[in-house]
Parts: C-alpha cells; sequence; structure tokens
C-alpha cells in the first residue's frame, strides 16, 4: 500500500503571498490531519478533515484553510505569507473504525517564507 | 499552555545500554498515548501506543509504562541501537473528543553512540 504523500515537497515564497499545499491520504483512509512543525513549537495541530468536513481546528489564524475532497485527497492553503510561517507541515491520516488509530505521517512540504 | 511535555531536549546513550525518554501530560482527558520517531527530511513514524486502561505495552526492543496517578509515560529502548538516534516524539488524544487530532510534545533527540 502506498503511502501518504505531500506535494510538493520543498516551496519558496515571498511575505504576502499565498500558497497551496496538497496531501493524498492512504488509499481507504477517510480523515486527513495537519501539523505545523518548528523548531521552537514542535508539532502542532492544524485542522482534520473527515469526509470533506472538517472535524477539528487547532489554535491558528484564518489564514490558514483547508478542504479535503471526495476521494479524500486534501489541500491547505496559506494566505498572505508571513516570515514566521515558514515551517515543515505534515500531512497525516487515519482510518474510520477502531477507537485507537494511530495517524500515518507523510513526508512533509518544507515551506521557507522570505 | 503545554499539555504534553518533554522536558529533556536531548539524550546520549552508549551502544547496548537502555535508552529511557520521558513525557508528562496535564490533561486528564488524555485516555490513548503515541510515540513517534522522525529522521530529518522525514514524516514522523509510529513506534509504539499504550492506551490509558493499561500500563505497560511492549513491542521487540520497546516498551511504554504509563502512570496515569502521575500524568507521566516513558519509553524504553533495550537495547539500544545507532540506528534508534532520531528524535522522538510523545503524543496524546483525548478518544472522547470525536477527533483523531494529537497533541504532541517538542521531542527527544536521541543519539546512540557506537
Amino acid at each position: 500500500k502506498a503511502g501518504v504523500t505531500q506535494t510538493p515537497r520543498y516551496l519558496i515564497k515571498t511575505r504576502g503571498q499565498q500558497v497551496t499545499l496538497s496531501c493524498s491520504p492512504i488509499s481507504g483512509h477517510r480523515s486527513v490531519s495537519w501539523y505545523q512543525q518548528t523548531p521552537g513549537q514542535g508539532l502542532q495541530f492544524l485542522f482534520e478533515y473527515f469526509s470533506e468536513t472538517q472535524r477539528n481546528k487547532g489554535n491558528f489564524p484564518g489564514r490558514f484553510s483547508g478542504r479535503q475532497f471526495s476521494n479524500s485527497r486534501s489541500e491547505m492553503n496559506v494566505s498572505t505569507l508571513e516570515l514566521g510561517d515558514s515551517a515543515l507541515y505534515l500531512c497525516a491520516s487515519s482510518t474510520q473504525g477502531a477507537t485507537y488509530n494511530e495517524q500515518f505521517f507523510g513526508p512533509g512540504t518544507r515551506l521557507t517564507v522570505l | 499552555d503545554q499539555q504534553v511535555k518533554q522536558n529533556s531536549p536531548s539524550l546520549s546513550v552508549q551502544e547496548g545500554r537502555i535508552s529511557i525518554l520521558n513525557c508528562d501530560y496535564t490533561n486528564s482527558m488524555f485516555d490513548y498515548f503515541l510515540w513517534y520517531k522522525k529522521y530529518p527530511a522525514e514524516g514522523p513514524t509510529f513506534l509504539i501506543s499504550i492506551s490509558s486502561i493499561k500500563d505497560k505495552n511492549e513491542d521487540g526492543r520497546f516498551t511504554v509504562f504509563l502512570n496515569k496517578s502521575a500524568k507521566h509515560l516513558s519509553l524504553h529502548i533495550v537495547p539500544s541501537q545507532p540506528g534508534d538516534s532520531a528524535v522522538y516524539f510523545c503524543a496524546a488524544r483525548n478518544s472522547g473528543a470525536g477527533s483523531y487530532q494529537l497533541t504532541f510534545g517538542k521531542g527527544t533527540k536521541l543519539s546512540v553512540i557506537p
């Protein structure tokens, strides 16, 4: 089974621009979560989508948004980029069913804002 | 307010000895705990988990211990191998929240010295 894939792997943007990141979950997984990893804050939860609906949202400004498509693929958008948005953005997918499911992570998208 | 804390940013251990990584949490609603390992330029990889109804879970060289009264868990790696050198993240989940959101610690960098 293919793992979680994220595109692109690397991005360089300038302040004020917007960016869209893509995530394809493991086949059959309907839950997709996004996390931001920075050296100072570790991994922080952005939001989770399940069956095209946002199920939970972390404590991030409205500039961060996402969506999920009917095939479970998900996109994350950041508008009006700031220097502090430079981070590794990780996507994770999970199966529905058992209560205690681990999340499977993709390799991440490294975003650099100049 | 950091709900999951890993107070040791780094740990060095000789090959063949035991590695003990610690994690504390403050949210009593957490009922499922996971450990992830992360290599540079890769996403976190699930290692082992434990439910709050247990106090120990073992998988090969890896054992996780949970002390609910102290809100503390630890990961033991015996024997440690150079390939275990990575950043280890402790994560927790509230399964009653209807979401797969994980709350992570900031990680502990383990170095296993040959």
